[in-house]
């Protein structure tokens, strides 16, 4: 199986501040990563596709970028109902697919 | 509006069995493909098992293989999971999720509100 690492495990900022979150690969996924937001409670929901793509209806302020192993999601400017926890998923090797441990963004 | 909603979850004793349902609705059930995914209390996504768009494919996660059965019902619009054997470990919100695409781009695009597993004495 692929092994998807996501760093940091959590990470605390304010309103308004850029954030980067990185996903790496054990091998090469091209550029088959997804990534999705989970609130406590709630299911995750899908935010970007191969490694870019904005899913339908989800802000501007998230990008994703990366190729082969290494991969960043970032969020231009925070805003409250971003804190949640975010992970990464490879679909490279489908369907067993794998996820990254989850990175929890929290309130400074 | 695509609506995925899994039912069947409680307290079960290790080595017994559950059989999780997920009844789709806005959606043409018959031609998605569709996983199961869990999710231990604290911790992160665990992919468990896939179903094809006939049910005639199959594929499962190790730690569950050979003790769950994913199947569908296209007539009914509704996909299961039998779990047997059923470990301490396998408790976890289990989801319901589509396996969308763009191309060769997969993607887990709609997913159902959880139902949890609790295994344990």
């Amino acid at each position: 199986d692929i092994q998807m690492t996501q760093s940091p495990s959590s990470l605390s900022a304010s309103v308004g501040d850029r954030v980067t979150i990185t996903c790496r690969a054990s091998q090469s996924i091209i550029s088959y990563l997804n990534w999705y937001q989970q609130k406590p409670g709630k299911a995750p929901k899908l935010l970007i596709y191969g490694t870019s793509t904005l899913q339908s209806g989800v802000p501007s302020r998230f990008s994703g970028s990366g190729s082969g192993t290494d991969f960043t999601l970032t969020i231009s400017s925070l805003q409250p109902e971003d804190f949640a926890t975010y992970y990464c998923q490879q679909s490279d090797i489908t369907p067993r697919v794998t996820f990254g441990q989850g990175t929890k963004l929290e309130i400074k | 509006q695509v609506q995925l909603v899994e039912s069947g979850g409680g307290l079960v004793k290790p080595g017994g069995s559950l059989r999780l349902s997920c009844a789709a609705s806005g959606v043409s059930f018959s031609e998605n493909y569709m996983s199961w995914i869990r999710q231990a209390p604290g911790k992160g996504l665990e992919w468990v098992a896939y179903i094809s768009s006939s049910g005639t494919t199959t594929y499962y996660a190790d730690s569950v293989k050979g003790r769950f059965t994913v199947s569908r019902d296209n007539a009914k619009n509704s996909l299961y999971l039998q779990m047997n054997s059923l470990r301490a470990e396998d408790t976890a919100v289990y989801y319901c999720a589509r396996d969308g695409n763009y191309g060769d781009l997969y993607y887990f695009d709609y997913w159902g509100q959880g139902t949890l597993v609790t295994v344990s004495s």
